[in-house]
């Protein structure tokens, strides 16, 4: 089973900031947060993670609470290509990454 | 360009036939994965591999087999034991020992449907 928890949906205007929020509350010390992305009929795409820090990279933010139990993925700017299922994922050193069913969000124009 | 291809984009056979799916990355990753996915689902882990020759299997690994003689290549077998194999079939690859060891590269997949 998925060791996240994620709004099953979420809208956003264009051009907007998005914050997809994303619990975690079973975490342990060494797990990565991991989120990706799958648009439509298409592969995963990886998007971020980060351990302990807030990270930032050229498609989004990742913001971790001091405690890690939760963390919120920011989309800077959303765009209509932003509109894709995102999935939270923690990962220790097993091989498996586990997808729960995500956050599908929708941009506006 | 580096990337993890899987043919074909679509497939259709007959029940009870078994069907090979394609997945071949040239990005030199030492694991591979196979994934299922059903509609409005997530995605669940049918088998995967570390390394040539080696290979475990997933959560829902009955009814299908796989092999890895080559590094670059991880075709998965439905056979006709799997009860209900209409689904979408994706592909994934991982750098072991990288700093971002964890991060999987998923192809395009293919959806599978059995008539």
């Amino acid at each position: 089973d998925a060791k996240t928890t994620q709004p099953n949906s979420m809208e956003s205007n264009e051009e907007e900031p998005v914050h997809l929020p994303c619990n975690h509350s079973t975490i342990s010390g060494t797990d990565y947060i991991h989120w990706y992305r799958q648009l439509p009929s298409q592969g995963p795409e990886y998007v971020i993670h980060g351990l302990t820090s807030n990270v930032n990279n050229r498609m989004a933010s990742l913001a971790i609470a001091e405690d890690r139990k939760s963390s919120t993925l920011i989309l800077h700017r959303a765009t209509l290509r932003d509109a894709a299922v995102y999935y939270c994922i923690t990962q220790g050193g097993s091989e498996k990454l586990v997808f729960g069913k995500g956050t599908k969000l929708t941009v506006n124009p | 360009d580096g990337g993890i291809t899987q043919s074909p984009k679509y497939l259709f056979r007959k029940e009870g036939q078994n069907v090979t799916l394609s997945c071949e990355q040239n990005l030199n990753h030492d694991a591979m994965y196979w994934y299922r996915q059903d509609p409005g689902q997530g995605l669940r882990l049918i088998y995967y591999s570390q390394i040539v020759n080696d290979f475990q299997k997933g959560d829902i690994a009955e009814g299908y087999s796989v092999s890895r003689e080559k590094k670059e290549s991880f075709p998965l077998t439905v056979t006709s034991a799997q009860k209900n194999p209409t689904a979408f079939y994706l592909c994934a690859s991982r750098e072991a020992g990288a700093m971002d060891a964890d991060t999987q590269y998923f192809g395009p997949g293919t959806r599978l449907t059995v008539l």
